[in-house]
């Protein structure tokens, strides 16, 4: 079993949409959690970092944590065709001042206009 | 402030060959950290170096390795190609104090034919 769950979809959702990504973990260490987003031939770039359990806003998007169940998501409000790109989760144990950082094998989202 | 720079973008060897990956942090930054990324396996980490010294060690074999100079900048070098290896390698760069954030490069694309 992988530490890191996520679903790889693909997901497809008219412009506007509210989006939902999701990702489940087994490791109760990890402290720190993030979602990433690709696009195409292109590295990860850092949407959202959250250490504590509850939610987190950004604009459209929002990051939840949920230590007990061990699980986090992220939603995007009134999706835009640019959002369109794979979603990666990605957490840390964060073990004496540097971090391994575990990622989800990611979810790919299209926004259809 | 300039980004995460990767050298070269695109590379094509045979098996049996060996590879050397360049990666320049962010000015400032010490840490960097390699991933290889593929469409079963999701983003794998490989290595941290801080400092010129590697802390953090992934679940590779020992044809992987690295190291990093005294400007922070980094080499990854896989000896004795499979044609497994080919992948997107990622850097990513951090001051590599506590909880910071990762910033990702481009990537170098590896064929391995």
């Amino acid at each position: 079993q992988k530490e890191v769950e996520q679903d790889p979809g693909p997901l497809s959702v008219p412009e506007g949409a509210i989006v939902s990504l999701n990702c489940t973990y087994s490791n109760s260490a990890f402290q720190y959690f993030m979602w990433y987003r690709q696009y195409s031939r292109k590295g990860p770039e850092l949407l959202m970092y959250t250490y504590s359990s509850g939610n987190k806003e950004d604009g459209r998007f929002t990051a939840q944590v949920d230590k007990s169940s061990k699980y986090i998501s992220l939603f995007i409000r009134d999706s835009q065709p640019s959002d369109s790109a794979t979603y990666l989760c990605a957490m840390s144990v964060n073990p004496g001042g540097y971090q391994k950082v575990t990622f989800g094998t990611g979810t790919k989202l299209q926004v259809i206009p | 402030k300039a980004g995460v720079t990767q050298t070269p973008r695109y590379l094509i060897k045979t098996r049996g060959q060996q590879v050397t990956l360049s990666c320049s942090p962010i000015s400032g930054h010490r840490s960097v950290s390699w991933y290889q990324q593929t469409p079963g396996q999701g983003l794998q980490f490989l290595f941290e170096y801080f400092s010129e010294t590697q802390r953090n060690k992934g679940n590779f074999p020992g044809r992987f390795s690295g190291r990093q100079f005294s400007n922070s900048r980094s080499e990854m070098n896989v000896s004795t190609l499979e044609l497994g290896d080919s992948a997107l390698y990622l850097c990513a760069s951090s001051t590599g104090q506590g909880s910071d954030e990762q910033y990702f490069g481009p990537g170098t694309r590896l064929t391995v034919t």
